[in-house]
């Protein structure tokens, strides 16, 4: 299995850019999540869905932010417009059914995004 | 709200020893999970361990191993033998059982000395 994949791995913009995150989660796995890591709040969830149903997205930090899932086999994040404060590393990580025991959370290598 | 405290922000280790990472949680529930996850150089988020609340023997994988102190919200990582590669950002996790949602702590970077 090639594990979670996540593109671009690196991504520069400049503020006011429109910015897209895509995300491609383990086959068969029925949960995605979309998470953010900065060095003051370290990593938080954004948003998670469940067979391509958004579930829970409290953590969406502002209208700035939508994330998408038209599909088992991909989803994206999108920012528009981007700002500074917006730089990160995002992941996306997906998960298989609910009634699996510890419902382990399987990462993808994250995509580092710094809006200048 | 429940939250997970990891009070060490960096630790060190010398190779072959010990060390143990510290976490507490808070959380008013009684069916949950805990994780530990490594995020090494290459960002990576591996899981390490993890240790289900109702289960009152500690998790042990190879040279890992838990100490989950459940009355007192405690969850703390042991690390026997101590290897280079071990050598990473170390996240503690929680997660009620009837969601999906990882709330996870503040890390500890785990140095590692030759």
């Amino acid at each position: 299995d090639a594990g979670v994949i996540q593109s671009p791995r690196h991504e520069v913009t400049e503020m006011g850019q429109e910015v897209t995150l895509r995300c491609k989660p383990i086959s068969g796995h029925d949960y995605l999540f979309w998470y953010r890591q900065t060095m003051m709040r370290g990593l938080e969830l954004l948003i998670y869905f469940n067979n391509n149903v958004p579930i829970d997205d409290s953590g969406m930090p502002e209208d700035r932010f939508s994330a998408k899932m038209p599909n088992a086999s991909f989803s994206t994040l999108k920012i528009q417009p981007s700002e500074p404060r917006d730089s990160a590393v995002y992941f996306c990580a997906s998960s298989p059914l609910q009634g699996a025991a510890y419902n382990e959370q399987f990462f993808g290598p994250g995509t580092r995004l710094t809006v200048l | 709200a429940q939250t997970v405290t990891q009070s060490q922000p960096e630790m060190s280790v010398q190779e072959a020893e010990t060390v143990t990472l510290s976490c507490t949680y808070d959380t008013s529930e009684s069916d949950y999970y805990l994780f530990w996850y490594k995020q090494p150089p290459s960002r990576q988020m591996i899981l390490v361990i993890r240790q289900e609340a109702y289960k009152q023997q500690n998790a042990t994988e190879n040279r890992f191993s838990v100490n989950f102190q459940k009355a007192a919200k405690s969850f703390s990582l042991k690390i026997s033998d101590s290897q280079l590669g071990d050598a990473a950002m170390y996240f503690c996790a929680y997660r009620r059982s009837a969601t999906n949602k990882l709330i996870f702590g503040t890390g500890t970077l785990l140095a590692v000395q030759p």
